[in-house]
């Protein structure tokens, strides 16, 4: 059964640090891995996906990468605002079925 | 384009209660699924619908019922509410084969 860890469970930053999340899943056969954004009281927003095959994906100031052989995958916030307070999952995909695993989440503070 | 709605957004029940929560997309996806998210825990999958007219159960499937109405429609059903059934119910769809999922806002059952 797949496990997924996220460490920490919640973080506090000032405004302009850079953030890194931290992601580890037990079983790393053939999965993608995609990470969430999900704000108090809402539901899940997708950020990035990475496919098995590839090691990185970027958009804007995100940043995440995956390390299959180290069942690891993290997600840098480059140049933090309090606007990205809110609470990042990943999640692992079967690629079989397309089920998704998740993690707890870790909940980001940015403080002005 | 509402892409995933469910209703409602939060329900008081008593301990054995029933009751129906809602979910419809308007994305014309194949796949739908219904999770529960609890403190302290990542997403977890209750039942799913890969098309209409079929429905599997996930990892949390005791207590729950569901039923794929047509394809826009995937509905959960609590026939006995419990107290440990008090949770975070998240309704998502997804084209076959795109990792990728929508999530709706989420229903908040609180069950007394």
């Amino acid at each position: 059964k797949q496990e997924v860890t996220q460490i920490p469970a919640a973080l506090s930053v000032p405004e302009g640090e850079n953030l890194v999340l931290n992601c580890s899943f037990t079983d790393s056969a053939i999965y993608n891995l995609q990470w969430f954004r999900q704000d108090p009281g809402k539901g899940l927003t997708s950020l990035l996906l990475i496919q098995s095959s590839q090691r990185e994906q970027t958009s804007g100031r995100l940043n995440a990468s995956l390390d299959k052989s180290s069942g690891r995958s993290t997600l840098y916030i480059a140049a933090s605002q309090p606007g990205d307070s809110a609470t990042y999952l990943c999640a692992v995909i079967r690629l079989d079925d397309y089920k998704l695993s998740f993690g707890a989440g870790t909940t980001v503070t940015v403080r002005a | 384009n509402a892409g995933v709605t469910q209703t409602p957004k939060f329900q008081v029940l008593k301990t054995g209660q029933s009751m129906t929560l809602q979910c419809a997309q308007d994305m014309n996806h194949n796949s739908m699924y219904w999770y529960r998210q609890d403190p302290g825990m990542g997403l977890r999958l209750i039942y799913y619908s890969a098309s209409e007219g079929t429905t599997d159960k996930g990892e949390v499937p005791n207590g729950y019922n569901v039923s794929r109405l047509n394809k826009r429609e995937f509905s959960l059903r609590l026939e006995s509410a419990a107290p440990s059934q008090t949770s975070v119910y998240f309704c998502a769809s997804s084209v076959p084969g795109r990792e990728t999922q929508y999530f709706g806002p989420g229903t908040r059952l609180l069950v007394l």
